[in-house]
């Protein structure tokens, strides 16, 4: 079994949707959950990064950590195309290692 | 900005050619990863490093090595590429652990490999 498990995709939604992506994962040990977002052919960038349980917010951004289930959420609000992308979910044990396990990602498109 | 570059975007090579990709940050950060990305098996770390030449294997180090003679720079070297090393490798840095609780790896746009 994975550390972290990530459903690929794709998942596809019309523009202006409700987007959840989310990740479950197996270490009881990690307090560190971040979101990255990698656009096609680029390299993986920060996107939202919080700290044990609990909500954090950015713009039409949220992150959700509910360690209890052992479960992380990333919601996009209004979606936009350039929201299209794929978005890898990571996690850490505590933040004096920083070895980050990843999840695989998953694959977004937002139409129009 | 943190800005983390990769020398080459493509790259094709031959079976058995040695491989040098490079990685330069400009942020001081400390600490420097190689991750490989397949589809299906996401980021997988190569070799990472804490300091000048220090290194450290990740999960998957077998056919690869790496060097850091400074502390801005980091390279991973294929000493005889394989088909099964085609992929795309990503370089990342990060400040030393301690310092931030929120500190991240930064990463590089990637470098997509491929060996015939």
């Amino acid at each position: 079994q994975k550390e972290v498990e990530q459903d690929p995709g794709p998942l596809s939604v019309p523009e202006g949707a409700i987007v959840s992506l989310n990740c479950t994962y197996s270490n009881s040990a990690f307090q560190y959950f971040m979101w990255y977002r990698q656009y096609s052919r680029k390299g993986p960038e920060l996107l939202m990064y919080t700290y044990s349980s609990g909500n954090k917010e950015d713009g039409r951004f949220t992150a959700q950590v509910d360690k209890s289930s052992k479960y992380i959420s990333l919601f996009i609000r209004d979606s936009q195309p350039s929201d299209s992308a794929t978005y890898l979910c990571a996690m850490r044990r505590s933040y004096n290692t920083d070895k980050l396990i990843f999840g695989t990602g998953t694959r977004l498109q937002v139409f129009p | 900005d943190v800005k983390v570059t990769q020398s080459s975007r493509y790259l094709v090579k031959r079976t058995g050619e040695k491989v040098f990709l490079e990685c330069v940050q400009d942020m001081d950060h400390e600490n420097m990863f190689w991750y490989r990305q397949d589809p299906g098996l996401g980021l997988r770390l190569i070799y990472f490093s804490y300091d000048v030449k220090m290194k450290e294997k990740g999960d998957i180090p077998e056919g690869y090595s790496v060097s850091r003679e400074k502390k801005e720079r980091f390279s991973l070297i294929l000493e005889s590429a394989s088909t099964n090393q085609t992929s795309m490798y990503l370089c990342a840095s990060s400040s030393m652990p301690g310092t931030k609780t929120t500190d991240t790896q930064y990463f590089g746009p990637g470098t997509r490999l491929t060996v015939l």
